[in-house]
């Protein structure tokens, strides 16, 4: 069966510092991976996304991800946080044929001003 | 345009009662899903449907649960006989294909 571990339950950081948040997976073939961001009180929002080609993707608000396939891992990262990126944020996974989104447990995001 | 929209925003029931959630996708999209949100156990599948294919219902906890989708579009939620156990924000999300998935806000059930 798949499944998405995110390593980081919460992660305390001050702005401008450097973010990444871990992501790995385990599935045999060929995935689509996604991280979402839920801010707080606001619903889950798609950030980015990976399904094929350049494995370093580019999301909203300066996010970016690299597909490491021998690695079965999804980084989320960014070069300089904000206060307004505090959020819970989720990685993602379907593969094959199936429909329906793996997430990981979710990792907390403090950004302290 | 208009994003999925879920009512009632919130619900709380006594144990024992039967609740009906409602999601209205994406106007347009094909497939529509719904999942749970709690504390302890995250972010968990419940059921998918795509098209006019028979609905995927291998998340769904037990045989108190079932979910409609009439007319390709509107689908409910419900959950009979609710336990302590359903308390949680129930999540609807809808895609154009079957990849990337749109949320809605969530219903938060609570059974007391």
């Amino acid at each position: 069966a798949q499944s998405v571990s995110q390593h980081n339950h919460h992660v305390i950081l001050s702005e401008a510092a450097s973010l990444e948040l871990g992501c790995n997976y385990s599935y045999g073939g060929t995935v689509n991976l996604f991280w979402y961001v839920q801010y707080p009180g606001q619903h889950l929002q798609l950030l980015l996304k990976y399904f094929s080609g350049d494995p370093l993707v580019k999301g909203i608000k300066g996010f970016e991800a690299e597909f490491i396939k021998s690695k079965f891992s999804f980084n989320l990262r960014k070069p300089s946080v904000q206060w307004s990126d505090t959020a819970e944020y989720f990685c993602a996974v379907n593969g094959g044929s199936q429909g329906n989104l793996i997430f990981g447990k979710g990792t907390k995001l403090s950004v302290k001003p | 345009g208009a994003g999925v929209s879920q009512s009632p925003s919130n619900k709380v029931t006594e144990k024992g009662k039967d609740v009906e959630l409602r999601c209205d996708p994406i106007s347009g999209h094909t497939a529509l899903y719904w999942y749970r949100q709690s504390l302890g156990q995250g972010l968990e599948f419940l059921i998918y449907f795509q098209g006019n294919s028979a609905p995927d219902k291998s998340g769904l906890p037990s045989d108190r649960f079932s979910a409609e989708r009439t007319g390709g579009s509107v689908s409910t939620l419900t959950i009979q006989r609710t336990q302590q156990e359903d308390s949680a924000v129930y999540l609807c999300a809808s895609s154009p294909h079957s990849y990337e998935q749109y949320f809605g806000p969530g219903t938060r059930l609570t059974v007391t």
